[in-house]
């Protein structure tokens, strides 16, 4: 089991453009959660999705968006980029229903930087 | 709101020191606090949570709800200890969400 792999490991996009992350979960996980971590800073929760539904949102603005699909990968995207996104993008997986509630697995992340 | 507090950004100690990183939360619920590590070129991960109450690599935390506290513990620090700990609080319910403090960067030295 590869755990939770994100695409690309990194990128360069410029002010204004879209951007789109990609995550695989752990195999038997149902759960995604993105993160947002700044140089410096912890991780910041952007939302989480369940059943191909948005469950929980973070405060960040409505050009974050994002999906889940069937077999559970997820994806991120951000619209009009702004230098304030360059961070590290973290995908978490997870199964609902585990003992003792859920365990996160994080991947190595998305290094995102906006120019 | 809820918030989770590291006074600590750097933290050095020496091999078989003993170790304590701080960690404070705010919450009004019940909480559910973890520590995530990340050592070097890796990536983060769960080293325990306080439902679970398990010594792993030797830390404990304890979570003290009257103090708003959950630190982490080890009695004697050793050099592979050093990484980034980040404490997080869960809440939300069954959609939950985690807010993470800032970290610390704990150094052993030889």
């Amino acid at each position: 089991d590869a755990g939770v792999t994100q695409s690309p490991t990194h990128l360069i996009k410029t002010r204004g453009q879209q951007v789109t992350l990609r995550c695989s979960p752990k195999s038997g996980h149902d759960t995604v959660s993105w993160y947002q971590q700044a140089l410096g800073q912890g991780p910041q929760f952007i939302f989480q999705y369940y059943e191909e539904e948005e469950r929980q949102r973070g405060n960040f603005p409505d050009r974050f968006s994002g999906h889940q699909f069937p077999n559970y990968s997820s994806e991120l995207n951000v619209n009009a980029l702004l230098l304030g996104d360059s961070a590290l993008y973290l995908c978490a997986s997870s199964f609902r229903g585990g003992q003792l509630g859920e365990k996160l697995f994080f991947g190595s992340g998305t290094q995102l930087s906006v120019l | 709101a809820q918030r989770v507090t590291q006074p600590e950004k750097l933290l050095s100690v020496f091999k078989g020191a003993p170790v304590e990183l701080k960690c404070n939360y705010s919450y009004s619920g019940s909480p559910e606090l973890f520590w995530y590590v990340q050592y070097s070129r890796q990536r983060l991960q769960l080293l325990l949570r306080h439902i679970s109450r398990e010594s792993i690599k030797g830390f404990t935390a304890d979570l003290n709800k009257g103090e708003t506290s959950f630190h982490l513990k080890k009695p004697f620090a050793q050099e592979e200890d050093s990484a980034m700990y980040y404490c997080a609080l869960k809440w939300g319910g069954s959609n939950y969400k985690l807010t993470f403090g800032k970290g610390t960067l704990l150094t052993v030295n030889p």
